[in-house]
């Protein structure tokens, strides 16, 4: 299985300040179609996980360009300029290249 | 607009089976390139894959949970069904249910609580 570590596993931001968290995967995530597989998920209190991010760097529809996902085949980021409120909650990373789809352990983001 | 909801049995005794249904509208199991995922989370722990069912049949487990899982679709009343077999403790969690398009898992349902109780 593809395992996906994530780091940190918390942090704690002054909002209006920036988040980085960081996503290594044990296993190259880019496809023979030369899609990278990576996939970032919000999961406020409380409620279902949303989607971020897809294919690593692309914004998902209605969710605000102060996320940005980048990276390479194994290791990516996910960055949060000028942190809001609403942004608390867990972030997850997930691979959908190959079976067993897997996900990250998540990164609590909380704020100062 | 795409919407899931799923129900289950909210409780139930180590050693039955679980049944899971997941209620959709806004788009159609038939519909070419879609599919409906599970995916589990027990209280305060991440997020756990458990198996896709696509438009075609087509299905796919997580092999951690060996045999124990099954799914299925009722196309014409928008469903997906999930079973797992011989539940214990280790089962208990909420269970969502979500849909795959062109991207996995870009909408979700809301969850629902199972615990598996003596």
């Amino acid at each position: 299985d593809i395992v996906l570590t994530q780091a940190p596993l918390s942090v704690s931001v002054t909002p209006g300040e920036s988040a980085s968290i960081s996503c290594r995967s044990s296993k190259s995530l880019l496809s023979s179609k030369g899609i990278t597989s990576l996939y970032w998920y919000l999961q406020k209190p409380g409620k279902s996980p949303q989607l971020l991010i897809y294919r690593m760097s692309n914004l998902a529809s209605g969710v605000p360009d102060r996320f940005s996902g980048s990276g390479s085949e194994t290791d990516f980021t996910l960055k949060i300029s000028k942190v809001e409120t609403e942004d608390v909650g867990v972030y997850y990373c997930a691979q959908f290249l190959e079976y067993p789809y897997t996900f990250g352990a998540g990164t609590k983001l909380e704020l100062k | 607009q795409v919407t899931l909801k799923e129900s289950g049995p909210g409780i139930l005794q180590p050693s039955q089976t679980l049944s899971l249904t997941c209620t959709f509208s806004g788009f159609s199991l038939s519909t070419y390139g879609m599919g409906v995922g599970w995916i589990r989370q027990p209280s305060g722990k991440g997020l756990e894959w458990l198996a896709n069912i696509w438009w075609d049949d087509d299905k796919y487990y997580n092999p951690s949970l060996k045999n124990r899982l099954t799914i299925s679709k009722d196309t014409s009343n928008n469903q997906a069904f999930l079973k797992i077999t011989n539940v214990d403790t280790a089962d208990t969690a909420t269970y969502y249910c979500a849909r795959i398009r062109i991207t996995p898992f870009d909408y979700w349902g809301q969850g629902v609580m199972v615990t598996v109780s003596s």
